[in-house]
């Protein structure tokens, strides 16, 4: 078992460029998460999904797509990066119940110049 | 909307020592309290969760709904305990989905 992965490891953009995050997570879990990681702010949603087929927004969704047309993955889409999206990206993924263990990925750095 | 705080960012503490992160919350309901770690070079991962309540790895945390707190303690820090720490919340009820919102960390460095 992989676990939870993410693709890529590291990125640098420049400002105005896309990119896609792939999440993918081989435990069959239904809900699966996005989060941003900054300094001296813990870890944002940024967005969600609670099954294949479907998304919602967190807590910081500007300027992020996602989508989930598999249930074992989770793409996240940057259209046109900003500097402000220079973070430490995360993923995790759940089975379906409100108390359950998130299982994260190793993240994705990505540094937009 | 719910929020978690860690008030200290850095924490030190001698190996042996007893050792407190605190964690405060603010949610009108009855939610569920997590204590994810994050050691160096690893991925985070779940600690501990109030509705369990366990004991990992010498860590224990009481929820104090009173004090709308749950701190996690250790009586006899190692070594090894360094790491990232995060508290996060989920406000429970079926529409949470899971959703967790976490405090700012903490990092605990135990010293020889």
């Amino acid at each position: 078992n992989a676990g939870v992965t993410q693709t890529p490891k590291f990125r640098v953009l420049k400002t105005g460029q896309s990119m896609t995050l792939l999440c993918a997570q081989d435990m069959n879990h239904e809900y699966m998460y996005w989060y941003r990681q900054d300094p001296g702010m813990g870890l944002r949603l940024i967005h969600y999904s609670v099954g294949e087929g479907t998304t919602a927004k967190g807590e910081v969704p500007d300027g992020y797509n996602v989508s989930r047309l598999k249930k074992q993955n989770f793409l996240l889409g940057l259209e046109s990066a900003a500097p402000s999206q220079t973070s430490v990206y995360f993923c995790a993924s759940s089975y379906r119940a409100p108390y359950n263990e998130q299982f994260f990925g190793p993240g994705t750095r990505l540094t937009v110049l | 909307a719910q929020r978690v705080t860690q008030p200290e960012k850095l924490l030190s503490v001698f190996k042996g020592a007893p050792v407190e992160l605190k964690c405060n919350y603010s949610y009108s309901g009855s939610p569920e309290l997590f204590w994810y770690v994050q050691y160096s070079r690893q991925r985070l991962q779940l600690l501990l969760r109030h509705i369990s309540r366990e004991s990992i790895k010498g860590f224990t945390a009481d929820l104090n709904k009173g004090e709308t707190s749950f701190h996690l303690k250790k009586p006899f820090a190692q070594e090894e305990d360094s790491a990232m720490y995060y508290c996060a919340l989920n406000p429970g009820g079926g529409t949470s989905y899971g959703k967790l919102t976490f405090g700012q960390g903490t990092i605990l460095t135990v010293h020889p």
